[in-house]
Protein backbone atom coordinates (compact mmCIF):
# COMPACT_ATOMS: atom_id res chain seq x y z
CA UNK A 1 0.00 0.00 0.00
CA UNK A 2 1.34 3.69 -1.32
CA UNK A 3 -0.15 5.66 0.79
CA UNK A 4 -1.98 7.38 -1.30
CA UNK A 5 -5.77 7.03 -1.66
CA UNK A 6 -7.70 7.73 -4.29
CA UNK A 7 -11.56 7.84 -4.69
CA UNK A 8 -13.64 6.62 -6.60
CA UNK A 9 -12.19 3.31 -7.59
CA UNK A 10 -14.68 3.10 -10.66
CA UNK A 11 -16.90 5.61 -12.23
CA UNK A 12 -19.30 5.14 -15.44
CA UNK A 13 -20.55 8.50 -16.70
CA UNK A 14 -22.44 9.46 -20.12
CA UNK A 15 -21.13 12.01 -22.54
CA UNK A 16 -21.43 15.41 -21.88
CA UNK A 17 -21.12 15.02 -17.77
CA UNK A 18 -18.77 15.87 -15.42
CA UNK A 19 -17.01 14.52 -12.65
CA UNK A 20 -14.48 14.74 -9.61
CA UNK A 21 -12.04 12.76 -8.86
CA UNK A 22 -10.15 12.57 -5.53
CA UNK A 23 -6.50 11.94 -3.77
CA UNK A 24 -5.36 11.65 -0.57
CA UNK A 25 -1.48 11.60 -0.69
CA UNK A 26 0.85 10.05 1.53
CA UNK A 27 1.29 11.41 4.91
CA UNK A 28 3.46 14.22 4.82
CA UNK A 29 3.83 14.43 1.12
CA UNK A 30 3.66 18.38 -0.28
CA UNK A 31 3.55 17.96 -4.03
CA UNK A 32 0.70 16.26 -5.71
CA UNK A 33 0.77 14.87 -9.25
CA UNK A 34 -1.72 13.51 -11.70
CA UNK A 35 -1.30 11.52 -14.52
CA UNK A 36 -3.72 10.06 -17.64
CA UNK A 37 -3.11 6.48 -18.44
CA UNK A 38 -4.92 5.03 -21.28
CA UNK A 39 -4.29 2.02 -23.56
CA UNK A 40 -2.87 3.22 -26.40
CA UNK A 41 -0.53 5.93 -24.96
CA UNK A 42 1.01 5.25 -21.91
CA UNK A 43 1.10 7.28 -18.86
CA UNK A 44 0.76 10.51 -19.11
CA UNK A 45 1.36 13.67 -17.11
CA UNK A 46 -1.71 16.36 -16.16
CA UNK A 47 -0.87 18.52 -13.37
CA UNK A 48 0.80 19.05 -10.58
CA UNK A 49 0.50 20.90 -7.39
CA UNK A 50 2.60 21.54 -4.22
CA UNK A 51 1.49 22.87 -0.68
CA UNK A 52 -1.40 24.14 -2.67
CA UNK A 53 -0.05 26.21 -5.46
CA UNK A 54 -0.04 24.56 -9.40
CA UNK A 55 3.47 23.92 -10.11
CA UNK A 56 3.62 22.39 -13.85
CA UNK A 57 1.28 21.61 -16.76
CA UNK A 58 1.42 18.58 -18.76
CA UNK A 59 -0.73 17.65 -21.57
CA UNK A 60 -4.09 18.12 -19.71
CA UNK A 61 -7.24 19.65 -21.72
CA UNK A 62 -8.70 23.05 -21.10
CA UNK A 63 -12.24 20.93 -20.00
CA UNK A 64 -9.88 19.22 -17.09
CA UNK A 65 -9.17 21.16 -13.86
CA UNK A 66 -7.38 20.14 -10.56
CA UNK A 67 -7.18 22.01 -6.85
CA UNK A 68 -5.05 21.46 -3.91
CA UNK A 69 -6.50 21.98 -1.07
CA UNK A 70 -5.29 23.27 2.40
CA UNK A 71 -5.40 20.00 3.81
CA UNK A 72 -3.32 18.64 0.84
CA UNK A 73 -6.13 16.43 -0.70
CA UNK A 74 -6.45 17.38 -4.47
CA UNK A 75 -9.40 17.05 -6.97
CA UNK A 76 -8.97 16.68 -10.78
CA UNK A 77 -12.28 17.96 -12.16
CA UNK A 78 -13.07 16.70 -15.93
CA UNK A 79 -15.94 18.03 -17.45
CA UNK A 80 -17.91 18.06 -20.98
CA UNK A 81 -16.79 14.12 -20.96
CA UNK A 82 -15.91 12.57 -24.12
CA UNK A 83 -15.21 8.91 -25.00
CA UNK A 84 -11.76 9.29 -25.89
CA UNK A 85 -11.65 10.83 -21.87
CA UNK A 86 -12.43 6.89 -20.49
CA UNK A 87 -9.04 5.81 -18.98
CA UNK A 88 -7.05 5.17 -15.65
CA UNK A 89 -6.42 8.35 -13.72
CA UNK A 90 -3.69 8.23 -11.35
CA UNK A 91 -2.66 10.43 -8.79
CA UNK A 92 0.69 9.96 -7.12
CA UNK A 93 2.31 12.10 -4.35
CA UNK A 94 6.16 13.25 -3.43
CA UNK A 95 7.86 14.73 -0.58
CA UNK A 96 8.25 17.87 -2.84
CA UNK A 97 11.84 17.42 -2.56
CA UNK A 98 14.50 17.44 -5.35
CA UNK A 99 14.72 14.14 -6.25
CA UNK A 100 12.27 12.24 -4.81
CA UNK A 101 10.49 9.46 -6.03
CA UNK A 102 6.75 9.12 -6.76
CA UNK A 103 4.10 7.32 -4.61
CA UNK A 104 0.90 6.27 -7.14
CA UNK A 105 -2.54 5.45 -5.73
CA UNK A 106 -4.59 2.47 -7.43
CA UNK A 107 -6.28 4.83 -9.61
CA UNK A 108 -9.69 5.92 -10.46
CA UNK A 109 -11.06 3.77 -13.83
CA UNK A 110 -13.29 6.13 -15.28
CA UNK A 111 -15.69 4.92 -18.52
CA UNK A 112 -17.82 7.41 -20.94
CA UNK A 113 -20.64 5.85 -22.47
CA UNK B 1 10.24 17.15 -27.03
CA UNK B 2 11.56 14.19 -24.21
CA UNK B 3 11.30 10.23 -25.57
CA UNK B 4 12.05 7.48 -22.88
CA UNK B 5 11.24 4.10 -25.56
CA UNK B 6 11.41 0.73 -23.69
CA UNK B 7 12.25 -2.55 -25.26
CA UNK B 8 10.91 -5.13 -26.04
CA UNK B 9 7.10 -4.05 -25.62
CA UNK B 10 6.09 -7.34 -24.61
CA UNK B 11 8.35 -10.84 -23.84
CA UNK B 12 6.52 -14.30 -22.50
CA UNK B 13 9.41 -16.62 -20.72
CA UNK B 14 9.26 -19.55 -18.60
CA UNK B 15 9.82 -19.64 -14.69
CA UNK B 16 13.33 -19.81 -13.88
CA UNK B 17 14.63 -17.07 -17.23
CA UNK B 18 16.71 -14.77 -16.55
CA UNK B 19 15.04 -11.61 -18.31
CA UNK B 20 16.88 -8.09 -19.18
CA UNK B 21 14.27 -5.03 -20.15
CA UNK B 22 15.75 -2.44 -22.06
CA UNK B 23 15.09 1.60 -21.48
CA UNK B 24 16.64 4.70 -23.78
CA UNK B 25 15.97 7.94 -23.09
CA UNK B 26 16.31 11.34 -24.89
CA UNK B 27 16.07 13.87 -22.34
CA UNK B 28 17.28 17.89 -21.52
CA UNK B 29 18.69 18.38 -18.40
CA UNK B 30 18.42 14.49 -17.32
CA UNK B 31 18.44 13.50 -13.55
CA UNK B 32 17.79 10.40 -12.87
CA UNK B 33 15.71 7.24 -14.55
CA UNK B 34 13.52 5.36 -12.16
CA UNK B 35 11.95 1.60 -12.66
CA UNK B 36 7.95 1.08 -11.44
CA UNK B 37 6.20 -2.83 -11.56
CA UNK B 38 2.73 -2.15 -12.51
CA UNK B 39 0.50 -5.52 -12.14
CA UNK B 40 -3.12 -4.61 -11.64
CA UNK B 41 -3.58 -1.08 -10.12
CA UNK B 42 -0.57 1.46 -8.81
CA UNK B 43 2.84 1.60 -10.53
CA UNK B 44 5.18 0.38 -7.65
CA UNK B 45 8.75 2.19 -7.47
CA UNK B 46 11.29 0.02 -8.33
CA UNK B 47 14.66 1.23 -8.15
CA UNK B 48 15.96 5.73 -8.54
CA UNK B 49 19.48 5.58 -10.83
CA UNK B 50 20.80 8.76 -10.92
CA UNK B 51 24.78 7.83 -11.50
CA UNK B 52 26.33 5.59 -14.59
CA UNK B 53 27.94 2.20 -13.63
CA UNK B 54 26.63 1.51 -10.12
CA UNK B 55 24.25 -1.33 -9.87
CA UNK B 56 21.05 -1.21 -7.80
CA UNK B 57 19.84 -4.40 -6.68
CA UNK B 58 17.07 -5.59 -4.41
CA UNK B 59 16.69 -9.42 -4.09
CA UNK B 60 16.73 -11.46 -8.08
CA UNK B 61 15.91 -7.61 -9.01
CA UNK B 62 18.44 -5.16 -10.62
CA UNK B 63 19.26 -2.11 -12.44
CA UNK B 64 21.82 0.22 -14.10
CA UNK B 65 22.41 3.22 -15.62
CA UNK B 66 24.73 4.16 -18.66
CA UNK B 67 24.68 7.96 -18.76
CA UNK B 68 27.17 8.13 -21.72
CA UNK B 69 24.85 5.79 -23.77
CA UNK B 70 21.48 7.27 -22.42
CA UNK B 71 19.89 3.63 -21.31
CA UNK B 72 19.40 1.41 -18.53
CA UNK B 73 18.38 -2.60 -18.10
CA UNK B 74 16.27 -4.08 -15.74
CA UNK B 75 17.28 -7.67 -14.82
CA UNK B 76 15.37 -10.33 -13.13
CA UNK B 77 16.79 -13.47 -12.61
CA UNK B 78 14.98 -16.73 -11.63
CA UNK B 79 11.57 -15.50 -12.96
CA UNK B 80 8.67 -16.40 -11.10
CA UNK B 81 4.81 -16.08 -11.95
CA UNK B 82 4.75 -13.03 -9.43
CA UNK B 83 6.81 -11.25 -11.30
CA UNK B 84 4.45 -10.81 -14.56
CA UNK B 85 3.84 -7.07 -14.45
CA UNK B 86 4.14 -4.42 -16.55
CA UNK B 87 7.64 -3.06 -16.08
CA UNK B 88 7.50 1.11 -16.51
CA UNK B 89 11.11 2.73 -17.11
CA UNK B 90 10.42 7.06 -16.53
CA UNK B 91 12.85 9.49 -16.22
CA UNK B 92 13.07 12.73 -14.21
CA UNK B 93 15.14 16.20 -15.18
CA UNK B 94 16.60 18.88 -13.30
CA UNK B 95 14.04 21.33 -14.32
CA UNK B 96 10.99 19.61 -13.43
CA UNK B 97 10.73 18.57 -9.71
CA UNK B 98 9.80 14.99 -8.94
CA UNK B 99 7.84 15.08 -12.26
CA UNK B 100 8.18 11.75 -14.11
CA UNK B 101 8.02 11.34 -18.14
CA UNK B 102 6.51 7.50 -18.69
CA UNK B 103 7.98 5.24 -21.23
CA UNK B 104 5.37 2.37 -22.58
CA UNK B 105 6.11 -0.57 -20.79
CA UNK B 106 6.89 -4.03 -21.25
CA UNK B 107 4.32 -6.32 -20.27
CA UNK B 108 6.17 -9.49 -18.78
CA UNK B 109 4.12 -12.51 -18.92
CA UNK B 110 6.11 -15.68 -16.68
CA UNK B 111 4.25 -19.28 -17.41
CA UNK B 112 5.00 -21.82 -14.74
Amino acid sequence: DSGVTQTPKHLITATGQRVTLRCSPRSGDLSVYWYQQSLDQGLQFLIQYYNGEERAKGNILERFSAQQFPDLHSELNLSSLELGDSALYFCASSVGGENSPLHFGNGTRLTVT
Amino acid sequence: EDKVVQSPLSLVVHEGDTVTLNCSYEVTNFRSLLWYKQEKKAPTFLFMLTSSGIEKKSGRLSSILDKKELFSILNITATQTGDSAIYLCAVSKETSGSRLTFGEGTQLTVNP
